[in-house]
């Protein structure tokens, strides 16, 4: 199965930082790649697909980028509601597989 | 809208059995193809299961040594997720969620607990 590596594991941040969070996959997947918001007690939203395309109604301030093995999600001005904790998927073989998570905190 | 509710969740003993299940509304059921992600208590998401919109192919994740099974009922817009021989590992809020290529559209979740 393909392994997604998420770092860092947790964060401290202020609203208005700018915040990368990287996502490292075992083998290439070309930008077969999502990204994931999840709230306490809440199911996961959609943030980005295909590795770089914002999903309709999330806020521009989220991008992603990378291809292969290597990826970003960018927040670029963090916002009080976005403090959450950020997951990475890959959809390139079966078993689709989850990165660790990156938990964002306020500092 | 996009409706996906889960239910059938619960406390069962190790080594027993339970079946979720999802209903949709809002969508075509029969043409899209669904999955089950789950996520235990304080830890990450873990994809189980997927089938297509027909009912085939479906893939499961390597952990679960065949004790789960996926299937659909198009006729009645409906998930399920047979769950045999339940361990404590198994204990999670399970997730119906619509898609293959990304995860656009969840469930609120349903809690299977599986202690003594």
């Amino acid at each position: 199965a393909i392994q997604l590596t998420q770092s860092p594991a947790s964060l401290s941040a202020s609203v208005g930082d700018r915040v990368i969070i990287t996502c490292r996959a075992s083998q290439g997947i070309r930008t077969v790649l999502a990204w994931y918001q999840q709230k306490p007690g809440k199911a996961p939203k959609l943030l980005i697909y295909d590795a770089s395309s914002l999903e309709s109604g999330v806020p521009s301030r989220f991008s992603g980028s990378g291809s292969g093995t290597d990826f970003t999600l960018t927040i670029s001005s963090l916002q009080p509601e976005d403090f959450a904790t950020y997951y990475c998927q890959q959809f390139s073989t079966y078993p689709l597989t989850f990165g660790g998570g990156t938990k964002v905190e306020i500092k | 809208e996009v409706q996906l509710v889960e239910s059938g969740g619960g406390l069962v003993q190790p080594g027993g059995s339970l079946r979720l299940s999802c209903a949709a509304s809002g969508f075509n059921f029969s043409t899209y193809e669904m999955n089950w992600v789950r996520q235990a208590p304080g830890k990450g998401l873990e994809w189980v299961s997927y089938i297509g919109s027909s009912g085939s192919p479906i893939y499961y994740t390597d952990s679960l040594k065949g004790r789960f099974s996926v299937s659909r009922d198009n006729a009645k817009n409906s998930l399920y997720l047979q769950m045999n021989s339940l361990g404590p590992e198994d204990t999670a809020v399970y997730y119906c969620v619509r898609g293959i290529y990304y995860f656009g559209y969840w469930g609120q979740g349903t809690l299977v607990t599986v202690s003594s």
